[in-house]
């Protein structure tokens, strides 16, 4: 089945900075990735998704990168703020599979204003 | 619009007491639905899936159990709760498997 490994599992940057979170999946017919955002105590929130037939995608300050080839997704946050800490988690799945999304374990990033 | 409920939001409970969660979806039909687990600072576990009703997929053997009475109904059981069995459960819902998952609110579950 699916694996899906995230890195890193803390990050801390300047608000300010760009932030770079980086998952791995091993299934080759994976072919939705998306991205969750859980705030302390709160649900995950889907922040941004991509296909696998487009590279890249961008939402505001968020942008999400796909290489099939070597079976790699990133999650980019660019000009960081104190309220983008939070946990990050990445997901792997097949649309329309009977196979379920696989999590990464997550990323928190810590925003220092 | 679609919305998820899941109720209650905390609960805590001695060991060996039973245990019983509720999800429901409102706004559409026949939606995926699942149960998740997330230990204190860790990741997602998925523990149940069902993909119409009576239909429940265990992902991993543990003391829970999961059913599923009406098409957007989830319920999450144990019959006696072990510690181990702390964590916050997340409930979510997707449609035909091609969108994201919507979590519920989740509840955070304590026994002690």
């Amino acid at each position: 089945g699916e694996n899906v490994e995230q890195h890193p599992s803390t990050l801390s940057v300047q608000e300010g900075d760009s932030a770079v979170i980086k998952c791995t999946y091993s299934d080759s017919a994976s072919n939705y990735f998306p991205w969750y955002k859980q705030e302390l105590g709160k649900r995950p929130q889907l922040i941004i998704d991509i296909r696998s037939n487009v590279g890249e995608k961008k939402d505001q300050r968020i942008a999400v990168t796909l290489n099939k080839t070597a079976k790699h997704f990133s999650l980019h946050i660019t000009e960081t703020q104190p309220e983008d800490s939070a946990v990050y988690f990445c997901a792997a799945s097949i649309l329309g599979s009977d196979n379920d999304m696989r999590f990464g374990a997550g990323t928190r990033l810590t925003v220092k204003p | 619009s679609q919305t998820i409920h899941q109720w209650p939001a905390t609960l805590v409970q001695p060991v060996g007491s039973p245990l019983s969660l509720e999800c429901t979806v409102e706004g559409t039909s026949n939606p995926n639905l699942y149960w998740y687990r997330q230990a204190a600072g860790r990741g997602l576990q998925l523990l149940f899936y069902s993909v119409g009703i009576g239909q429940i997929s265990s992902e991993v053997p543990q003391n829970l159990s999961a059913s599923r009475p009406q098409d957007r109904q989830f319920i999450l059981s144990s019959k006696k709760l072990l510690l181990s069995d702390s964590g916050f459960y997340l409930c979510a819902w997707s449609r035909d498997r091609l969108y994201g998952y919507t979590f519920g609110s989740g509840t955070r579950l304590t026994v002690v």
